[in-house]
């Protein structure tokens, strides 16, 4: 069964300092691998994508994650942490035979000044 | 521009009372999906359609109803057999990856329902 992990509720960090929000899949076959940020109220915004290629992908706002097969893991990150980036962030994943995703449970990122 | 509208954003409805939502994409895709979330919570799937006139049961599909009569439309009914019905509910469409397609979920903005 497809399955995705975020293990943190929560992930606190400066302004400035490198964040990581940490996911891990369980998928069939090749994985399509997404992350979504959420802001209060809002539906949720496309950041980045795995399908092929690659293993560092980079997306919208500087933001950047790292597949890895080995470790079923695809982690979002980016280098220097804004305010502005305090947000929901979601990991999802794509089971193509159904044309069904599946979420993590959310990341809360808190970015202090 | 294209993308998915959802309304309304907000509605309050009393017990016993059936609403819709509406979910309305001219993006052209095929796929489009009903989430529910709750507080602190992820996204619970209710109801998908990957083609219009058919449509499939979610995780969470008890209380629920949908229709897919056109491409474009997607409206979810939040019947009073739901029995907790306070959520915000996401509307959001796909296509297949290919074909310069890379198949993530675009998602609505969102409505907010409260029972009084």
């Amino acid at each position: 069964a497809q399955s995705v992990a975020q293990p943190e509720d929560q992930v606190n960090v400066a302004e400035g300092n490198p964040l990581t929000v940490k996911c891990t899949y369980s998928v069939s076959g090749n994985p399509y691998l997404f992350w979504y940020v959420q802001y209060p109220n809002r539906g949720l915004q496309f950041l980045l994508k795995y399908i092929t290629g690659d293993n560092l992908v980079k997306g919208s706002y500087g933001f950047e994650a790292e597949f890895n097969k080995s470790q079923t893991s695809f982690h979002l990150k980016k280098p220097s942490a804004l305010v502005s980036d305090s947000a929901l962030y979601f990991c999802a994943v794509r089971d193509n035979n159904f044309n069904k995703f599946y979420f993590g449970s959310g990341t809360k990122l808190n970015v202090k000044p | 521009d294209g993308g998915i509208t959802q309304s309304p954003k907000y509605l309050f409805r009393k017990e016993g009372q059936n609403v819709t939502l509406s979910c309305e994409q001219n993006l052209n895709h095929d796929a489009m999906y009903w989430y529910r979330q709750d507080p602190g919570q992820g996204l619970r799937l209710i109801y998908y359609s990957q083609i219009v006139n058919d449509f499939q049961k979610g995780d969470i599909a008890e209380g629920y109803s949908v229709s897919r009569e056109k491409k474009e439309s997607f409206p979810l009914t939040v019947t009073s057999a739901q029995k907790n019905p306070t959520a915000f509910y996401l509307c959001a469409s796909s296509t297949p990856p290919g074909r310069g397609n890379t198949g993530e979920l675009f998602f609505g903005e969102g409505s907010r329902l409260t029972v009084l």
